[in-house]
């Protein structure tokens, strides 16, 4: 069975910092990697994902991902925070072709202090 | 583009009264649609997905029911409601192309007293 593990569930950072975020998951064959970030009391929205090719991924707002099979992890950076950027977020790993179960991690929710 | 809408935003319900939510999709024909509840400080636990009109799988047992009447609509429901169907609903909506990325709504929150 799939899974996504995220092992942070806080994670406190002074903005300009960088940032990363970790997720492993497990997965018998080639993974859809996500990542997700929620403000509070809105819905998921997509930050980026890995299909195939090129290991790291670009995303939106300054986002970067990269997928490393070896160590089954796929985990979100940011060169520098903003404090826009304080949310939760959100791992997640599916599969290919019509319909797969698209498995969430548990998710880390991310402060940003001045 | 896609949009999801989810109605109503907000609810607060007595324990034992019923439940309607409704979810619709507009840009996209044919989508696999899914409706996810997020616990206060918990992750998201997937409740149904259909891929079709009148096509529902659930993932647990649980308080609720789950009917797509039409391609782009999707409704979460329930007879009698329980204090512990208070939480974050979302819809989404996925399966276009050969990947399942998934689009989710603003969702409804759910109060039950």
């Amino acid at each position: 069975a799939q899974s996504v593990t995220q092992p942070d569930i806080h994670i406190t950072v002074s903005e300009g910092a960088s940032l990363e975020l970790r997720c492993n998951y497990s997965y018998g064959a080639t993974p859809y990697l996500f990542w997700y970030v929620q403000s509070p009391g809105q819905g998921l929205q997509l930050l980026l994902k890995y299909f195939s090719g090129d290991t790291l991924v670009q995303g939106i707002k300054g986002f970067e991902a990269e997928f490393k099979r070896s160590q089954s992890s796929f985990n979100l950076r940011k060169p520098s925070v903003h404090w826009s950027d304080a949310a939760e977020y959100f791992c997640a790993v599916g599969g290919l072709g019509g319909y797969q179960k698209v498995t969430f991690g548990t998710g880390t929710k991310l402060q940003v202090i001045p | 583009s896609q949009t999801i809408h989810q109605w109503p935003a907000t609810l607060v319900q007595p324990v034992g009264s019923p439940l309607s939510l409704e979810c619709t999709v507009e840009g996209t024909s044919n989508p696999n649609l899914y409706w996810y509840r997020q616990a206060a400080g918990r992750g998201l636990q997937l409740l149904f997905y259909s891929v079709g009109i009148g096509q529902i799988s659930s993932e647990v047992p649980q308080n609720l029911s789950a009917s797509r009447p039409q391609d782009r609509q999707f409704i979460l429901s329930s007879k009698k409601l329980l204090l512990s169907d208070s939480g974050f609903y979302l819809c989404a909506l996925g399966g276009e192309g050969r990947s399942e990325t998934q689009y989710f709504g603003p969702g409804t929150r759910l109060l039950v007293l």
